[in-house]
Protein backbone atom coordinates (compact mmCIF):
# COMPACT_ATOMS: atom_id res chain seq x y z
CA UNK A 1 0.00 0.00 0.00
CA UNK A 2 1.50 3.14 -0.70
CA UNK A 3 1.84 4.96 2.39
CA UNK A 4 3.97 7.76 4.11
CA UNK A 5 4.39 6.89 7.50
CA UNK A 6 5.27 9.46 10.08
CA UNK A 7 6.34 8.51 14.07
CA UNK A 8 5.37 9.23 16.73
CA UNK A 9 1.75 9.82 16.26
CA UNK A 10 1.57 12.33 19.64
CA UNK A 11 4.52 13.66 21.63
CA UNK A 12 4.76 15.71 24.54
CA UNK A 13 8.09 17.29 25.58
CA UNK A 14 10.11 19.51 27.51
CA UNK A 15 11.98 22.90 26.58
CA UNK A 16 15.40 21.86 24.97
CA UNK A 17 15.24 18.22 24.98
CA UNK A 18 15.92 17.40 21.26
CA UNK A 19 13.46 15.50 19.16
CA UNK A 20 13.39 13.73 15.77
CA UNK A 21 10.01 12.43 14.05
CA UNK A 22 10.51 10.46 11.46
CA UNK A 23 9.05 10.44 8.12
CA UNK A 24 9.17 7.73 5.27
CA UNK A 25 7.64 6.75 1.85
CA UNK A 26 7.06 4.08 -0.22
CA UNK A 27 6.13 5.86 -3.26
CA UNK A 28 9.65 6.40 -4.70
CA UNK A 29 8.96 10.35 -4.47
CA UNK A 30 11.30 12.79 -5.55
CA UNK A 31 9.68 15.74 -3.20
CA UNK A 32 9.31 15.49 0.58
CA UNK A 33 8.26 18.18 2.97
CA UNK A 34 7.28 19.07 6.28
CA UNK A 35 4.55 21.54 7.03
CA UNK A 36 3.11 22.51 10.66
CA UNK A 37 -0.25 23.73 10.92
CA UNK A 38 -1.90 25.94 13.82
CA UNK A 39 -4.91 26.88 14.14
CA UNK A 40 -6.43 29.65 11.74
CA UNK A 41 -3.55 29.30 9.60
CA UNK A 42 -3.19 26.93 6.60
CA UNK A 43 -0.46 24.80 6.58
CA UNK A 44 2.99 26.26 6.64
CA UNK A 45 6.23 24.95 4.96
CA UNK A 46 9.19 24.37 7.48
CA UNK A 47 11.49 22.31 4.94
CA UNK A 48 11.33 20.36 1.49
CA UNK A 49 13.67 18.07 0.22
CA UNK A 50 13.76 18.05 -4.30
CA UNK A 51 15.99 14.80 -4.28
CA UNK A 52 18.49 13.29 -1.97
CA UNK A 53 20.64 15.35 -0.30
CA UNK A 54 18.84 18.29 -1.54
CA UNK A 55 17.26 20.32 1.12
CA UNK A 56 16.12 24.39 1.14
CA UNK A 57 14.32 26.15 4.03
CA UNK A 58 10.39 26.59 3.70
CA UNK A 59 8.33 30.07 5.16
CA UNK A 60 9.04 28.71 8.98
CA UNK A 61 12.60 26.90 8.71
CA UNK A 62 13.73 28.72 12.14
CA UNK A 63 14.24 25.90 14.69
CA UNK A 64 13.90 23.04 13.04
CA UNK A 65 16.34 20.41 10.84
CA UNK A 66 16.09 18.03 7.86
CA UNK A 67 18.18 15.76 6.16
CA UNK A 68 17.56 13.39 3.44
CA UNK A 69 20.46 10.78 3.31
CA UNK A 70 17.81 8.37 1.54
CA UNK A 71 15.00 8.66 -1.34
CA UNK A 72 12.70 7.39 1.59
CA UNK A 73 13.40 9.13 4.26
CA UNK A 74 12.61 12.45 5.62
CA UNK A 75 13.40 13.48 9.21
CA UNK A 76 12.63 16.46 11.11
CA UNK A 77 15.09 16.97 14.06
CA UNK A 78 14.26 19.70 16.89
CA UNK A 79 17.78 20.57 18.26
CA UNK A 80 16.36 22.81 21.04
CA UNK A 81 12.48 22.72 21.08
CA UNK A 82 10.35 25.40 22.45
CA UNK A 83 6.72 25.87 23.34
CA UNK A 84 6.22 27.65 20.25
CA UNK A 85 6.86 24.88 18.46
CA UNK A 86 3.54 23.18 19.75
CA UNK A 87 1.90 22.48 16.90
CA UNK A 88 0.18 19.61 14.58
CA UNK A 89 3.33 18.36 12.04
CA UNK A 90 2.61 16.76 8.72
CA UNK A 91 5.31 14.54 6.49
CA UNK A 92 4.18 15.09 1.95
CA UNK A 93 6.01 13.20 0.11
CA UNK A 94 4.99 13.64 -4.16
CA UNK A 95 6.67 13.20 -7.42
CA UNK A 96 7.73 16.36 -7.69
CA UNK A 97 6.97 20.04 -6.34
CA UNK A 98 3.79 20.37 -8.52
CA UNK A 99 2.42 16.78 -8.01
CA UNK A 100 -0.11 15.49 -6.05
CA UNK A 101 0.74 15.48 -2.34
CA UNK A 102 0.05 12.42 -0.08
CA UNK A 103 0.53 13.08 3.63
CA UNK A 104 1.40 11.33 6.61
CA UNK A 105 -0.56 10.60 9.72
CA UNK A 106 0.34 13.66 11.50
CA UNK A 107 2.11 14.10 14.38
CA UNK A 108 0.57 16.54 17.22
CA UNK A 109 4.04 17.52 19.39
CA UNK A 110 3.43 19.74 23.12
CA UNK A 111 6.76 21.52 24.00
CA UNK A 112 6.06 22.57 27.90
CA UNK B 1 5.66 34.18 0.72
CA UNK B 2 2.95 35.00 -1.67
CA UNK B 3 -0.57 34.45 -0.32
CA UNK B 4 -3.42 32.37 -0.80
CA UNK B 5 -6.65 33.59 0.39
CA UNK B 6 -9.91 31.08 0.53
CA UNK B 7 -12.54 32.22 1.38
CA UNK B 8 -15.58 31.81 2.96
CA UNK B 9 -13.66 30.94 6.01
CA UNK B 10 -16.57 28.39 7.17
CA UNK B 11 -19.89 26.97 5.70
CA UNK B 12 -22.73 25.82 7.42
CA UNK B 13 -25.23 23.81 5.41
CA UNK B 14 -28.13 21.38 4.85
CA UNK B 15 -27.61 17.76 3.55
CA UNK B 16 -28.92 18.20 -0.04
CA UNK B 17 -27.88 22.07 -0.48
CA UNK B 18 -25.02 22.86 -3.22
CA UNK B 19 -22.58 24.82 -2.22
CA UNK B 20 -19.18 26.35 -3.65
CA UNK B 21 -15.40 28.25 -2.31
CA UNK B 22 -13.44 30.13 -3.83
CA UNK B 23 -9.37 30.08 -3.65
CA UNK B 24 -7.50 33.85 -4.96
CA UNK B 25 -3.74 33.13 -5.99
CA UNK B 26 -1.06 35.08 -7.15
CA UNK B 27 -1.80 34.82 -11.15
CA UNK B 28 2.10 35.61 -11.72
CA UNK B 29 4.00 32.91 -12.91
CA UNK B 30 1.58 30.60 -11.70
CA UNK B 31 2.45 26.77 -12.23
CA UNK B 32 -0.25 24.03 -10.87
CA UNK B 33 -3.51 24.73 -8.41
CA UNK B 34 -4.19 21.88 -6.25
CA UNK B 35 -7.51 21.30 -3.75
CA UNK B 36 -7.54 18.71 -1.06
CA UNK B 37 -9.97 17.85 1.24
CA UNK B 38 -9.18 17.29 5.32
CA UNK B 39 -11.52 15.32 7.51
CA UNK B 40 -10.86 15.71 11.53
CA UNK B 41 -8.66 13.25 12.48
CA UNK B 42 -7.48 12.56 9.51
CA UNK B 43 -4.60 13.68 7.22
CA UNK B 44 -5.53 15.84 3.71
CA UNK B 45 -6.36 14.36 0.47
CA UNK B 46 -5.85 15.39 -2.75
CA UNK B 47 -9.00 15.84 -4.97
CA UNK B 48 -7.44 17.83 -7.76
CA UNK B 49 -4.23 19.23 -9.70
CA UNK B 50 -5.30 21.69 -11.78
CA UNK B 51 -2.31 23.90 -14.21
CA UNK B 52 -4.34 25.01 -17.51
CA UNK B 53 -6.80 27.98 -17.41
CA UNK B 54 -10.30 27.19 -18.17
CA UNK B 55 -9.74 23.68 -16.97
CA UNK B 56 -12.57 22.05 -15.07
CA UNK B 57 -12.00 18.56 -13.54
CA UNK B 58 -14.70 16.33 -11.89
CA UNK B 59 -14.47 13.60 -9.20
CA UNK B 60 -18.32 12.48 -8.35
CA UNK B 61 -20.21 15.45 -6.61
CA UNK B 62 -17.48 18.10 -6.46
CA UNK B 63 -15.79 19.81 -9.22
CA UNK B 64 -13.34 22.19 -9.60
CA UNK B 65 -12.78 25.47 -12.05
CA UNK B 66 -9.55 27.59 -12.42
CA UNK B 67 -8.51 30.47 -14.24
CA UNK B 68 -5.30 31.76 -14.03
CA UNK B 69 -5.34 34.82 -15.73
CA UNK B 70 -7.76 36.64 -12.66
CA UNK B 71 -6.09 34.34 -10.00
CA UNK B 72 -9.21 32.29 -8.65
CA UNK B 73 -10.34 28.52 -8.26
CA UNK B 74 -14.03 27.81 -7.31
CA UNK B 75 -14.66 24.70 -5.98
CA UNK B 76 -18.52 22.81 -6.10
CA UNK B 77 -19.97 20.49 -4.20
CA UNK B 78 -23.49 19.94 -5.39
CA UNK B 79 -26.14 17.67 -2.93
CA UNK B 80 -23.89 18.08 -0.14
CA UNK B 81 -24.09 14.98 2.19
CA UNK B 82 -22.88 14.82 5.83
CA UNK B 83 -19.58 12.99 4.91
CA UNK B 84 -18.47 16.25 2.77
CA UNK B 85 -18.15 17.85 5.95
CA UNK B 86 -14.09 18.88 5.97
CA UNK B 87 -12.15 21.25 5.49
CA UNK B 88 -11.06 21.84 2.02
CA UNK B 89 -7.64 23.05 1.00
CA UNK B 90 -6.59 25.27 -1.71
CA UNK B 91 -2.59 25.23 -2.27
CA UNK B 92 -0.57 27.46 -5.10
CA UNK B 93 2.92 26.59 -6.79
CA UNK B 94 4.47 29.70 -8.92
CA UNK B 95 7.10 28.82 -11.47
CA UNK B 96 10.18 29.42 -10.16
CA UNK B 97 9.41 28.21 -6.92
CA UNK B 98 9.35 24.88 -4.84
CA UNK B 99 6.88 25.03 -2.75
CA UNK B 100 3.21 24.70 -2.39
CA UNK B 101 1.40 27.58 -0.61
CA UNK B 102 -1.45 26.29 1.28
CA UNK B 103 -4.70 28.56 2.20
CA UNK B 104 -6.13 28.76 5.66
CA UNK B 105 -9.11 26.54 4.46
CA UNK B 106 -12.85 26.22 4.32
CA UNK B 107 -14.43 24.15 6.81
CA UNK B 108 -17.82 22.66 5.57
CA UNK B 109 -20.30 21.74 7.98
CA UNK B 110 -23.48 19.48 6.45
CA UNK B 111 -25.93 19.24 8.54
CA UNK B 112 -28.91 16.46 8.21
Amino acid sequence: EAQVTQNPRYLITVTGKKLTVTCSQNMNHEYMSWYRQDPGLGLRQIYYSMNVEVTDKGDVPEGYKVSRKEKRNFPLILESPSPNQTSLYFCASSPTAAGEAFFGQGTRLTVV
Amino acid sequence: ILNVEQSPQSLHVQEGDSTNFTCSFPSSNFYALHWYRWETAKSPEALFVMTLNGDEKKKGRISATLNTKEGYSYLYIKGSQPEDSATYLCASLSGGYNKLIFGAGTRLAVHP
